[in-house]
This record gives C-alpha cells, structure tokens and sequence, in this order.
C-alpha cells in the first residue's frame, strides 16, 4: 500500500514562528498536495506540485510557501506563523496526472498557533 | 468542475444498505463520478469512481443515473467503522499534464447506528 507519512500528529508554535510541515510518500508518485481541513470550511488546497521543484498555488497560498526537492518528499513551510493558520493540515499524494482517483492522504498533522 | 449537493448527514442501522445521494445536475461529458470518505482523525480514503455505467468494487457499489444528473454511493452492510464523511466529487480529467488536485464539498456525516 502506498504510505503517505506526515512527520508530526500534532504540533504547538508561537506566533511568528517559521514552521515546516513535512510529508514523504514510498510510491515514487509524480504529484503531491497539500490541504488544510477546519471546521466548516472543508478541505481547501494550498499548493501541489507535480513534478520535482515544481509548484503551483491552489486555492488559499497566501501565507505559505511549498518545497520539492525530492520526489518523494513535500514540505509546507509557514514562514510566519498566525492564529489564523491553526488547522489540520492533510498531505496527499497521486499517481495519475489529470485523475482524480488514486489519491492517497497522510494522517494529517493538527498545528496550533498560540 | 461540476458542483454537487449532498445530504449534510444520514443515519443507517448496522448491518443494512447504506445508500448515499449526489445531485450533480451539471456534470458534463467527460466528467467522472468520484467518491471518498473522511474517518475521524484520518485523512481522506478513495472508495470509488465511474463515468456512466455502475461500478462495483470491494467497498461499495456506484450508481449513476442514465442521465448522469445524480448518483449513489451504496454500502451494502454498513458496520460500525463506516462511520465518516463521504464525499461526492465531480471532476473532469485535468489537462495541465499533472494531477491539480481534488475539490472536496461538506459531504455527508454517515452515522452508523448499532
């Protein structure tokens, strides 16, 4: 089964920190995303990348910043963290370019912003 | 992407049919049927997809009007673990060359009741 593994479960950083939200997936998939999921609201897409040291912006990038230097590898960067940016926050993975079916998510990483 | 309307939350007693509706009334032909569900504290899992005929897979059971307008996501004996959001998802195949990722709604909550 293809793994998609979030480094943290939960996470506490003071405001104005600059934090990195790591995601590594084990099935060499071209494309990877990353969501963030509050109450509400749904899950909205902050950038994707589907290839090595690309990205684009989804729906909500402003506030954020995305690194893939590895195609295994996805990292969510916050380069100064809000109130505002306490969420849970879901990394996903797929195969198929243009599909929407095969996409795999991690366990989601719920960061707190204090 | 066609927007969908789903129930916001359904009841089902364990071990019946659960039966899960998507209006999709503007859905277009080249647009697949998708469906995923959200358990708690979990990232999103795929569970199945079609175009126009009915699909049938080791989860569930995909039933999509001839018209295409609407469709069901049936679980044939629903158990306890069921319990989630499902997710009724209409996309067409993107054509940028990688995956851009998937629009989630609010679902519906399924509850399973013992």
């Amino acid at each position: 089964d293809v793994k998609v593994t979030q480094s943290s479960r939960y996470l506490v950083k003071r405001t104005g920190e600059k934090v990195f939200l790591e995601c590594v997936q084990d099935m060499d998939h071209e494309n990877m995303f990353w969501y963030r999921q509050d109450p509400g609201l749904g899950l909205r897409l902050i950038y994707f990348s589907y290839d090595v040291k690309m990205k684009e912006k989804g729906d909500i990038p402003e506030g954020y910043s995305v690194s893939r230097e590895k195609k295994e590898r996805f990292s969510l960067i916050l380069e100064s963290a809000s109130t505002n940016q306490t969420s849970m926050y879901l990394c996903a993975s797929s195969l198929f370019g243009g599909l929407g079916y095969g996409y795999t998510f991690g366990s989601g990483t719920r960061l707190t912003v204090v | 992407d066609a927007k969908t309307t789903q129930p916001p939350s359904m009841d089902c007693a364990e071990g019946r049919a659960a039966n899960l509706p998507c209006n999709h009334s503007t859905i277009s032909g080249n647009e697949y049927v998708y469906w995923y569900r959200q358990i708690h504290s979990q990232g999103p899992q795929y569970i199945i997809h079609g175009l126009k005929n009915n699909e049938t897979n080791e989860m569930a059971s995909l039933i999509i009007t001839e018209d295409r307008k609407s469709s069901t996501l049936i679980l044939p004996h629903a158990t306890l673990r069921d319990t989630a959001v499902y997710y009724c998802i209409v996309r067409g195949m993107y054509s940028g060359g990688g995956a851009d990722g998937l629009t989630f709604g609010k679902g519906t909550h399924l509850i399973i009741q013992p």
